[in-house]
């Protein structure tokens, strides 16, 4: 299956400790985007990047929240000092090249903080 | 504040019957248009793209979009019961790099 993937599919962390989400995106693709979408409500663009690069970063918290692409392996979405707010499914798109082509998404991770 | 608008539904048609999902968007730049289905506690999948004024169909789907009117619909013919997801319409932001905006979704019940 040359999917988008991601690891874990369920993560539970305590308040303070950190989350690291990863995306490992479909075979040929090398635009990842994450996205997160908190329990009854809509997915809302977090951030943008190519290998070793960060194009968009506009929908990232300023704080505790950063991401990155490097040139070998998964793209990493962490998430230090995690509070409950941080609770939510965060899912990952890859495309084939950017200029609004298609996105495709994995399965998710959903974050629970307790 | 750039916006997708959509109609939360409930959509309730019965099994075989058109169903037609709409959308609105705020950004007249926008370009490039998507339609999501996603099942409840699954991640989304995409259905359907349109660029281009006009419809798209495949298969049992047809996209319309109507960039004048900023509109984007979906119908889905010969509606069965395992249509019954939430489909969500997704939006480029013009300039945002293929940043997409998504609105709320609708959630679509298709019954026996």
């Amino acid at each position: 299956n040359a999917g988008v993937m991601q690891n874990p599919r369920h993560l539970v962390r305590r308040r303070g400790q950190e989350a690291r989400l990863r995306c490992s995106p479909m075979k040929g693709h090398s635009h990842v985007y994450w996205y997160r979408q908190l329990p009854e409500e809509g997915l809302k663009f977090m951030v943008y990047l190519q290998k070793e690069n960060i194009i968009d970063e506009s929908g990232m918290p300023k704080e505790r929240f950063s991401a990155e692409f490097p040139k070998e392996g998964p793209s990493i979405l962490r998430i230090q000092q995690v509070v409950r707010g941080d609770s939510a499914a965060y899912f990952c798109a890859s495309s084939p090249r950017t200029e609004a082509y298609e996105q495709y998404f994995g399965p998710g991770t959903r974050l629970t903080v307790t | 504040q750039k916006e997708v608008e959509q109609n939360s539904g409930p959509l309730s048609v019965p099994e075989g019957a058109i169903a037609s999902l709409n959308c609105t968007y705020s950004d007249r730049g926008s370009q490039s248009f998507f339609w999501y289905r996603q099942y409840s506690g699954k991640s989304p999948e995409l259905i359907m793209s349109i660029y281009s004024n006009g419809d798209k169909e495949d298969g049992r789907f047809t996209a319309q979009l109507n960039k004048a009117s900023q509109y984007v619909s979906l119908l889905i013919r010969d509606s069965q019961p395992s249509d019954s997801a939430t489909y969500l319409c997704a939006v480029n932001e013009a300039g945002g790099y293929n940043k997409l905006i998504f609105g709320a979704g609708t959630r679509l019940a298709v019954h026996p």
